[in-house]
């Protein structure tokens, strides 16, 4: 199973600011990656699909970007209803995996 | 409104059962593929199963391979997870998350329902 790698664990950040996360495969995954957002309580939303691609009506400060093993989910200014935890995807292969994570937390 | 409502949750002991169900509204249930995914608590996602909308094809992840079933029942708009001989380590938040029509990844998902398998 291909194993998704995100970095940093934690991201400590202020409004206003860029947040670059990471997410790395074990094996390529083409373009075959999506990004997720969770709040507290909530069920994740798709962001980004396809490594690139935004999903209906995400805001366009959300960008992806990368193929193969390497991905990259950048927030170009980060508004308070930012932070949270996100999750990247792939389906390039079965079984379906999820990164373990990375927290966006205010600074 | 697309909404996916899960139901079903609730604590039971190691080795019992549990049916989760999914109820479908606001879009054609009968033309979209629909996945469970698990989430323990305060750890990550997991996918759990697959099915196609049709309900001919089925996938399931290694770790409830044997133990779990997922069916649907388009006529019902709704989604199952039937679980046996659970374990302490399937308790979790479990979500029912509908695949897109043209974008093949998770694209709705419901409020999850609660799993706690102890004795």
């Amino acid at each position: 199973e291909i194993v998704l790698t995100q970095s940093p664990a934690t991201l400590s950040l202020s409004p206003g600011e860029r947040a670059t996360l990471s997410c790395r495969a074990s094996q390529s995954v083409s373009s075959y990656l999506a990004w997720y957002q969770q709040k507290p309580g909530q069920a994740p939303r798709l962001l980004i699909y396809d490594a690139s691609n935004r999903a209906t009506g995400i805001p366009a400060r959300f960008s992806g970007s990368g193929s193969g093993t390497d991905f990259t989910l950048t927030i170009s200014s980060l508004e308070p209803e930012d932070f949270a935890v996100y999750y990247c995807q792939q389906r390039s292969n079965w079984p379906d995996t999820f990164g373990q994570g990375t927290r966006l937390e205010i600074k | 409104e697309v909404q996916l409502v899960e139901s079903g949750g609730g604590l039971v002991q190691p080795g019992g059962s549990l049916r989760l169900s999914c109820a479908a509204s606001g879009f054609t249930f009968s033309s979209y593929e629909m996945n469970w995914v698990r989430q323990a608590p305060g750890k990550g996602l997991e996918w759990v199963s697959y099915i196609s909308s049709s309900g001919s094809t089925i996938y399931y992840a290694d770790s409830v391979k044997g133990r779990f079933t997922i069916s649907r029942d388009n006529a019902k708009n709704s989604l199952y997870l039937q679980m046996n001989s659970l374990r302490a380590e399937d308790t979790a938040v479990y979500y029912c998350a509908r695949e897109g029509a043209t974008v093949a990844y998770f694209d709705y998902w419901g409020q999850g329902t609660l799993v706690t398998v102890s004795s």
